[in-house]
């Protein structure tokens, strides 16, 4: 079966500063990678997305991951963050190989705060 | 548009007790997935439903069912309730069967089950 670790279950950082947050998953097969956001008294949100195209995958909000197959690893980056980026983020894994039959396995999460 | 709905968004439930949450999915969209988040842990999947057949199942006992309805609306049941069932019950509902490139999962609000 799949997993997911996320690092860093808590970030403090100020505005304007570059942001990283780890995901390594284990697996053996090929798969989709996610990240999903939830913003303070909201529902997850999509983040961005990888279906084996572009390592490189862009999302909304200037967030980015990049994906490295031989570390097992999917870190979202921003360049520069903002107050309104404070929420909770997930890192998550769907088998290619089930068809998307197996649900998606989320990592625990990370607590991002942005001090004004 | 609206997204998916849960209802309801709270409940209090003693141990023993039954449980039954429901969930509608965005229009159009024919695959109804249900997660179960614990405090501090990232959502876990329970399963999945599409074109009202069960597709995939997650890791949980029997005591855990659930139906999808001619409408393609959803229950999920839970029998014999433990203290920890207590947890946030999340709907995800996607265009095609699982989480594909073109259908990601959109999330409800969730409903919040206490057992006491």
């Amino acid at each position: 079966a799949q997993s997911v670790s996320q690092h860093n279950h808590h970030v403090i950082l100020s505005e304007a500063a570059s942001l990283e947050l780890g995901c390594n998953y284990s697996y053996g097969g090929t798969v989709n990678l996610f990240w999903y956001v939830q913003y303070p008294g909201q529902h997850l949100q999509l983040l961005l997305k990888y279906f084996s195209e572009d390592p490189l995958v862009k999302g909304i909000k200037g967030f980015e991951a990049e994906f490295i197959k031989s570390k097992f690893s999917f870190n979202l980056r921003k360049p520069s963050v903002q107050w309104s980026d404070t929420a909770e983020y997930f890192c998550a894994v769907n088998p290619v190989a089930g068809g998307g039959a197996d649900g998606l396995t989320f990592g625990k999460g990370t607590h991002l705060i942005i001090q004004p | 548009d609206a997204g998916v709905t849960q209802s309801p968004t709270h409940l209090i439930k003693t141990r023993g007790q039954h449980v039954t949450l429901r969930c509608s999915p965005i229009s159009g969209h024919k695959s109804v997935s249900w997660y179960q988040q614990v405090l501090g842990q990232g959502p876990q999947f329970i399963f999945q439903y599409y074109e009202k057949e069960e597709r995939g199942r997650g890791n949980f006992p029997d005591r855990f069912s659930a139906r999808q309805f001619p409408n393609y609306s959803s229950e999920l049941n839970v029998n014999a309730l433990l203290l920890g069932d207590s947890a946030l019950y999340l709907c995800a509902s996607s265009v095609y069967r699982g989480s594909s490139y073109n259908s990601p999962l959109h999330f409800g609000n969730g409903t919040r089950l206490t057992v006491t």
